[in-house]
């Protein structure tokens, strides 16, 4: 079956470490997106992609970075610099185009220390 | 800039009681609208969506919405809700090219009581 993987489910870091959170896809979907969700606070855009080697800031970027070199594959990290990191992480993909409904992955829970 | 809120943050319910969570959108443009479900722990899942054409939209789950351009709103509605319908429900708007453009309400927890 087609899907996003993220991986891993849960993550702890100590403060001052950057982390990597993963998500892979292969539902053949040109877009993908990282959202940050927060309790009582919806959903907000962190970066997105809508092709290979390519990729935008959204809302929240600050403290975090993203890389694109494939397709199915759309990296996310954590840095240091990034304030509150402790979130629930959420990988989404699209077909590019409007109006295109985003699927979800299961998300990765970052608690850091 | 769309906005999208969802006017109840929880949502108490009866099983097999009738259920509507609110949502408003703000748009002077042509919109489309979602509603996602979230069990815990888990991913976003896509229940219905609203495009164009009939403003009365069927999703999954025995779920539907109706889109309703003067008052800005998008209410999703069921006549009969389960246990396993207990979860939290998000509203999602957009109004420019591209997915990227989503807009997100903050969210209503459904809560079922047995």
């Amino acid at each position: 079956d087609g899907g996003i993987t993220q991986s891993p489910k849960y993550l702890f870091r100590k403060e001052g470490q950057n982390v990597t959170l993963s998500c892979e896809q292969n539902l053949n979907h040109d877009a993908m997106y990282w959202y940050r969700q927060d309790p009582g606070q919806g959903l907000r855009l962190i970066y997105y992609s809508q092709i290979v080697n390519d990729f935008q800031k959204g809302d929240i970027a600050e403290g975090y970075s993203v890389s694109r070199e494939k397709k199915e594959s759309f990296p996310l990290t954590v840095t240091s610099a990034q304030k509150n990191p402790t979130a629930f992480y959420l990988c989404a993909s699209s077909i590019v185009g409007e109006n295109s409904p985003l699927h979800f992955g299961n998300g990765t829970r970052l608690t850091v220390t | 800039a769309q906005s999208v809120t969802q006017l109840d943050s929880q949502v108490p319910v009866f099983e097999e009681a009738p259920v509507e969570l609110r949502c408003n959108y703000s748009s002077s443009v042509s919109v489309y609208l979602f509603w996602y479900v979230q069990y815990p722990n888990q991913g976003l899942q896509l229940l219905l969506k609203y495009l164009s054409g009939s403003t009365l939209v069927k999703g999954i789950n025995g779920f539907e919405a109706e889109f309703n351009k003067s008052q800005t709103s998008f209410h999703l509605r069921k006549p009969s809700v389960h246990i396993s319908d207990t979860a939290e429900y998000f509203c999602a708007g957009g109004a420019g090219a591209g997915s990227y453009q989503l807009t997100f309400g903050k969210g209503t927890k459904l809560s079922v009581i047995p």
